[in-house]
């Protein structure tokens, strides 16, 4: 069964660098998102993307965050100047449109940590 | 998106059916019910989703009240590995856009 995957599983970075995270989406979807979650909290948005351009996203994507689908299969978050409050799960997602409806699949998540 | 309303915590029997209910007494005609699960430590998992009628799909069933104001995941027998947070999120039809996760219920499964 085809399957989101994320690279790396666990990036431990010092406050004040750049960070990329990397989602390979399933490969017939059209619809990108990146999500997280801190320890112990909700799952929150973060940004949508849809034929090359972001299409939502949240206030927590501010202008140190940036997304970017650099080749047909990767789908990237970057994080220009990690702050140690960005220590969290990022998972990606992907979807298909099928009948209005989006069902999201979810990668395995990669662990921040900031330091 | 409509607001819903999960109990944060239930308990069930292994090989015994759960109930897991969610209240959305402010959905709307286009509003689609769908539920997510998240086990420990892993990504979101979709589970199901419905309108009107009630789904049943491999994972669960879903039972939605005729008013549409509630709805019950059904998982007809629990395992080990049911173990999770569940979640009941509500989106309106042709929405492409953010899910937006509450607290879930948390299901834990007694051997």
């Amino acid at each position: 069964e085809p399957e989101v995957t994320q690279t790396p599983s666990h990036q431990v970075t010092q406050m004040g660098q750049e960070v990329i995270l990397r989602c390979v989406p399933i490969s017939n979807h059209l619809y990108f998102y990146w999500y997280r979650q801190i320890l112990g909290q909700k799952v929150e948005f973060l940004v949508s993307f849809y034929n090359n351009e972001i299409s939502e996203k949240s206030e927590i994507f501010d202008d140190q965050f940036s997304v970017e689908r650099p080749d047909g299969s990767n789908f990237t978050l970057k994080i220009r100047s990690t702050k140690l409050e960005d220590s969290a799960m990022y998972f990606c997602a992907s979807s298909v449109e099928t009948g209005g409806i989006y069902e999201q699949y979810f990668g395995p998540g990669t662990r921040l940590t900031v330091t | 998106d409509a607001k819903t309303t999960q109990p944060n915590s239930m308990e069930s029997n292994e090989e015994e059916p759960v109930h897991l209910p969610c209240n959305h007494s402010t959905i709307s005609g286009t509003d689609y019910i769908h539920w997510y699960r998240q086990l420990p430590s892993q990504g979101p998992e979709y589970v199901i989703h419905g309108l009107t009628s009630n789904v049943n799909n491999r994972m669960a069933s879903l039972a939605i009240a005729e008013d549409r104001k509630s709805s019950t995941l059904i998982l007809h027998r629990a395992t080990l590995r049911d173990a999770a947070v569940y979640y009941c999120i509500l989106r309106d039809w042709g929405s492409q856009g953010n899910l937006i996760f509450g607290k879930g219920t948390k299901l834990s499964v007694k051997p």
